[in-house]
Order: structure tokens, then C-alpha cells, then sequence
């Protein structure tokens, strides 16, 4: 079984609607990240948790919100989508004791019509 | 200027080609530097991790750090088509940092 799943592997959606992405591990790490993937821009940062009471904005956290519901859970959600926000996003987790080596889900394409 | 830059290819090198990857950064802070790969349709995955300056290999992989010149190089050896993927390096300055990825080097190697 995967050490982080995350669910849904593919959503499509309209804009204004509300999306919840989800994120499980099995790792047992107590840090969790939330990025987005688009072409031409490399992954960058929205949301991190450094343990369940620890939420902080990343570069682009702007109409994201993020929930950490439990150190194994970790869910980012769209309040109203746009377009924009059609991208790869992908859920990582690592510990605090390493040396921040990320290991990252497979990935939700989310397309925003 | 970008913290972290990295060509996007793409790549494309004959099977049994040596291939170099590269990274230049400008943030001297950065001490953990890592390469990884990301198949299509896939998460990345963690292939070389390096501490400082110098070198590390595992396999056909070789990793190196330059902190004088503040560039970093990933070189493959003996290609194979199952190299074809995405690489992205990454880099912190420690363990309250978060990681700064290059936006990824696409090869493709042709059988």
C-alpha cells in the first residue's frame, strides 16, 4: 500500500463550486505540504502543517484553506474554484528528525471549466 | 532572480548517453540538496539526497555540490529509456526551511 494517498487521483469541476482535496499517510511523519504543479512553473508551495495544530501559508495561498484533521490527514480545499486553479496538486509529508527529504502522493489533476 | 534555476529541456540523449543535469541557486544558505524524478502522471520521488558541498553516487547516479559557485549537477550514466522522466531539484537550509524546487528538467532517452 502507498505511504500517502491521495484522494481524488482526478476531479472535474465548475467554477464556483467548493472542492475538498484529501491527503492520508501511513508514514507517521508530523509535517504535511500541499503544492501545485503547472507547466513551465515547477511545484510550488500553498499550505504546510508542521504538526495538528500548526497550519502556515505557503507562496500561493490565496483561495486555498487547509484543514489537518489528525497528524496522519491533511486536506486543502477550493472555497469557490476558478479556472486558474486547474493544476496537478500534490500532497508531501516528511518528519521533523530528517533532513527534510519530502515524500509525495500521487497526485489530484483538478480542472476547473 | 530566482532562488532556484533549472532548465526545463527538454532533453532528448540516445540510450547509453551520460546525461548532466543542473541547478544553480543563490540563496548561500542552502546546505541539503536533493534531485527527483517524476514519472508522468506521477508524484516526484526522492533519488539523490546530498549534504553540503562534494560529491555522492549510487549506481549510474552521481550527485554534486558546488557551494563555491553555488551549483549543483545530477549526472546519469549508461541512459536508459526508463530514465525518461521529469527531474527537479530541490534545496533547503535546514530542518525549519521549506524545500525550493527547480521547476524540473524533462529528458527523454531514445531507445
Amino acid at each position: 500500500d502507498a505511504d500517502v494517498t491521495q484522494t481524488p487521483r482526478n476531479r472535474i469541476t465548475k467554477t464556483g463550486k467548493r472542492i475538498m482535496l484529501e491527503c492520508s499517510q501511513t508514514k507517521g511523519h508530523d509535517r504535511m505540504y500541499w503544492y501545485r504543479q503547472d507547466p513551465g512553473l515547477g511545484l510550488r508551495l500553498i499550505y504546510y502543517s508542521f504538526d495538528v495544530k500548526d497550519i502556515n501559508k505557503g507562496e500561493i495561498s490565496d483561495g486555498y484553506s487547509v484543514s489537518r484533521q489528525a497528524q496522519a490527514k491533511f486536506s486543502l480545499s477550493l472555497e469557490s474554484a476558478i479556472p486558474n486553479q486547474t493544476a496537478l496538486y500534490f500532497c508531501a509529508t516528511t518528519t521533523s528528525g530528517s533532513t527534510d527529504t519530502q515524500y509525495f502522493g500521487p497526485g489530484t489533476r483538478l480542472t476547473v471549466l | 532572480q530566482k532562488e532556484v534555476e533549472q532548465d526545463p529541456g527538454p532533453l532528448s540523449v540516445p540510450e547509453g548517453a551520460i546525461v548532466s543535469l543542473n541547478c544553480t541557486y543563490s540563496n548561500s544558505a542552502f546546505q541539503y540538496f536533493m534531485w527527483y524524478r517524476q514519472y508522468s502522471r506521477k508524484g516526484p520521488e526522492l533519488l539523490m539526497y546530498t549534504y553540503s558541498s562534494g560529491n555522492k553516487e549510487d549506481g549510474r547516479f552521481t550527485a554534486q555540490v558546488d557551494k563555491s559557485s553555488k551549483y549543483i549537477s545530477l549526472f546519469i550514466r549508461d541512459s536508459q529509456p526508463s530514465d525518461s522522466a521529469t527531474y527537479l531539484c530541490a534545496m533547503t537550509g535546514g530542518s525549519q526551511g521549506n524545500l525550493i524546487f527547480g521547476k524540473g528538467t524533462k529528458l527523454s532517452v531514445k531507445p
